[in-house]
């Protein structure tokens, strides 16, 4: 299974671009990269979902590079409400309907006003 | 559309008990998953069904049971209950699963064991 590691936490100013790393240095071919993002007292909420270069949805962009390594979700000018915590989650396909679902540590998101 | 529904949104139950979670996935959806969340583990995958069938499980003790009925209504069982087993437990629905990625969760039912 693809093994994540993401920052713990990260702190950003309103309006300017937030990019979240998650490192994820044994994935497999077949494997996806998706992100979600958690309020307190809320289910996470699915944000985008790539499997190489560049994704690109109305709220947020995804940047893969050529080994996949690694990925990084990108938040363009946020504001207060994006604060929460962010996962990685990469999806291990072994078959049909046998996927590993491997959800990364987390990253907890500081918007400052 | 009605968003993903999980009944009861807090449960206290004390140490050896049993207890039954439910989920209403969203109208359509046939895959629903279900995870535990703790401070110290993080997001843990615990198992899907799809169309009535388990197709996936995580690394779970067999204490930890579900069942999926034909109307792709869930529930999830836990017997012999441990202080372990306090946790937000989330209910997640999907169109196929298999390939579909994209998960919509419930707002979790918070298990108390003491």
């Amino acid at each position: 299974l693809a093994k994540t590691t993401q920052p713990i936490s990260m702190d950003s100013y309103e309006g300017q671009e937030v990019n979240i790393t998650c490192s994820h240095n044994n994935i497999a071919t077949n494997d996806y990269i998706t992100w979600y993002q958690q309020f307190p007292s809320q289910g996470p909420r699915f944000i985008i979902q790539g499997y190489k270069t560049k994704v690109t949805n109305e709220v947020a962009s995804l940047f893969i590079p050529a080994d996949r390594k690694s990925s990084t979700l990108s938040l363009p000018r946020v504001s207060l409400s994006d604060t929460a915590v962010y996962y990685c989650l990469v999806v291990s396909p072994y078959g049909f309907g046998n996927e590993k679902l491997t959800f990364g540590t987390g990253t907890r998101l500081t918007i400052i006003p | 559309k009605a968003g993903v529904t999980q009944t009861p949104r807090y449960l206290i139950k004390t140490r050896g008990q049993q207890v039954t979670l439910s989920c209403s996935p969203i109208s359509g959806h046939r895959s629903v998953s279900w995870y535990q969340q703790t401070p110290g583990q993080g997001l843990q995958f615990l198992f899907e069904y799809f169309s009535e069938t388990q197709r996936n499980k995580g690394n779970f003790p067999g204490r930890f049971s579900g069942r999926q009925f034909s109307n792709s209504r869930s529930e999830m069982n836990v017997s012999t209950l441990e202080l372990g087993d306090s946790a937000l437990y989330l209910c997640a629905s999907s169109f196929a699963g298999t390939g579909d990625y994209e998960q919509y969760f419930g707002p979790g039912t918070r298990l108390t064991v003491t």
